[in-house]
């Protein structure tokens, strides 16, 4: 089946700098990979629509110049948390469509706390 | 847009009993409905999946039921074991797209007492 990879599983960062978070398809292409976060108890809000090749599309209320999105290659994807604070704090989940079989498949998820 | 509606929000249920969590949504473009089962602190993991030319599937003890109509769709657990035990979520997307996206039901915390 689809694989998907994401690093770190952990990271833990201080006030004011920035993080970086990497979702990769190993087996399959993925032009189009989602980015969620997710709050203890509660379900995936998704934060972006990221393209492969072009500019990401976010959800509202997602602040584009916080979460920099790049999909430079049809197997990667990277979340930037710029400039992080105690409130980006939360656990960050990657998804790509499999286009063989319209599948979504996710990474193992990212907790990010910020100090 | 799509809103999907899950039920109940926490369920408790004797191994070896069944478990039925149930789902709704309201776009009627919606025709690709997976279930999700996600243990603490990992990633979503697909444990089954229905599309819409079909009423029902089936995975060993797991099976999904649609209801196109009523726009409603079930997941069933039978003979449930403890490693069962996890938050499940469903989710709907319109398929044939690779820009659409998966909107997901607040979750279902299944806890299978030994």
């Amino acid at each position: 089946g689809a694989v998907v990879s994401q690093h770190p599983s952990r990271v833990i960062c201080k006030s004011g700098t920035s993080v970086k978070i990497e979702c990769r398809s190993l087996d399959f292409q993925a032009t189009t990979m989602f980015w969620y976060r997710q709050f203890p108890k509660q379900s995936l809000m998704l934060m972006a629509t990221s393209n492969e090749g072009s500019k990401a599309t976010y959800e509202q209320g997602v602040e584009k110049d916080k979460f920099l999105i790049n999909h430079a290659s049809l197997t990667l994807s990277t979340l930037t948390v710029t400039s992080a604070h105690p409130e980006d704090s939360s656990f960050y989940i990657c998804s790509a469509r499999d286009l063989r079989d319209y599948g979504y498949t996710f990474g193992s998820g990212t907790r990010l706390t910020v100090v | 847009g799509e809103n999907v509606e899950q039920h109940p929000s926490t369920l408790s249920v004797q191994e070896g009993d069944s478990a039925v969590i149930k789902c709704t949504y309201s776009d009627s473009a919606s025709n690709y409905f997976p279930w999700y089962k996600q243990e603490l602190g990992k990633g979503p993991q697909l444990i089954i999946d229905i599309r819409s030319n079909v009423g029902e599937k089936k995975d060993q003890r797991i099976a999904v039921t649609l209801n196109k109509t009523a726009k409603h769709f079930s997941l069933h657990i039978t003979e449930t074991q403890p490693e069962d035990s996890a938050v499940y979520f469903c989710a709907a997307s319109p398929s044939g797209g690779s820009n659409y996206k998966l909107t997901f039901g607040k979750g279902t915390l299944l806890t299978v007492n030994p």
